[in-house]
């Protein structure tokens, strides 16, 4: 149980493209998905709190109108890199946990490695 | 804000040996989360640990969180090649996000 799906896996576009990257989780319900950011050996570093029904929380330093979230249903986010540049190349990684369960676990989705040309 | 640091970065063992990996918050946590992520792959969720002083143990892992809840240690015994990965800690700090650790890379030679 628990699983979550990321897609697409790979994505390599011309700067200046729109990239969209869905997150589902299959088998449950997420009131809070969770989006990260990882660049090559280093950790994974927060980027927005997805709640459904509402805007997103950013973190310190996330240009929300860079990187767009919805969060539509309870079991789907997504995450648009607006006119995306070679310097929002990178690995990003969707969360999701139970419904009602703040102190659960986190549940990753494969990640979608992004590359800009 | 908080952080969360690991040591060592990277470490290489021969196959069989012991690896220890430590995490250091710089707040008190509520509880803290260890994930394994292999090359190429993404975070899969090993344990958590929410009691001051609390010791779990998965088969050859050992984890363990400090008394002061801002520390904690993960001991692999007996090292295998399938334990390659890097091990992040996560800490929660009571609100509703986890802020990793910046991780121990572990290479195992045979």
């Amino acid at each position: 149980g628990a699983v979550v799906s990321q897609h697409p896996s790979w994505v390599i576009c011309k700067s200046g493209t729109s990239v969209k990257i869905e997150c589902r989780s299959l088998d449950f319900q997420a009131t809070t998905m969770f989006w990260y950011r990882q660049f090559p050996k280093q950790s994974l570093m927060l980027m927005a709190t997805s709640n459904e029904g509402s805007k997103a929380t950013y973190e310190q330093g996330v240009e929300k109108d860079k990187f767009l979230i919805n969060h539509a249903s309870l079991t789907l986010s997504t995450l648009t890199v607006t006119s995306a540049h070679p310097e929002d190349s990178s690995f990003y990684i969707c969360s999701a946990r139970l419904r009602g369960s703040w102190n659960q676990p986190q549940h990753f989705g494969d990640g979608t490695r992004l590359s800009i040309l | 804000g908080q952080q969360v640091m690991q040591i060592p970065q990277y470490q290489h063992v021969q196959e069989g040996e012991d690896f220890t990996t430590y995490c250091n918050s710089s707040t008190t946590l509520s509880n803290i989360q260890w994930y394994k992520q292999r090359p190429g792959g993404h975070p899969v969720f090993l344990i958590q640990l929410v009691k001051s002083g609390e010791v779990k143990k998965q088969k050859r892992l050992t984890f363990q969180f400090g008394e002061a809840k801002k520390n904690s240690s993960l001991h692999i015994t007996a090292t295998q090649t399938t334990d390659v990965g890097t091990y992040f800690c996560a800490g929660a700090g009571g609100g509703n996000k986890l802020t990793f650790g910046t991780g121990t890379q572990l290479k195992v030679e045979l």
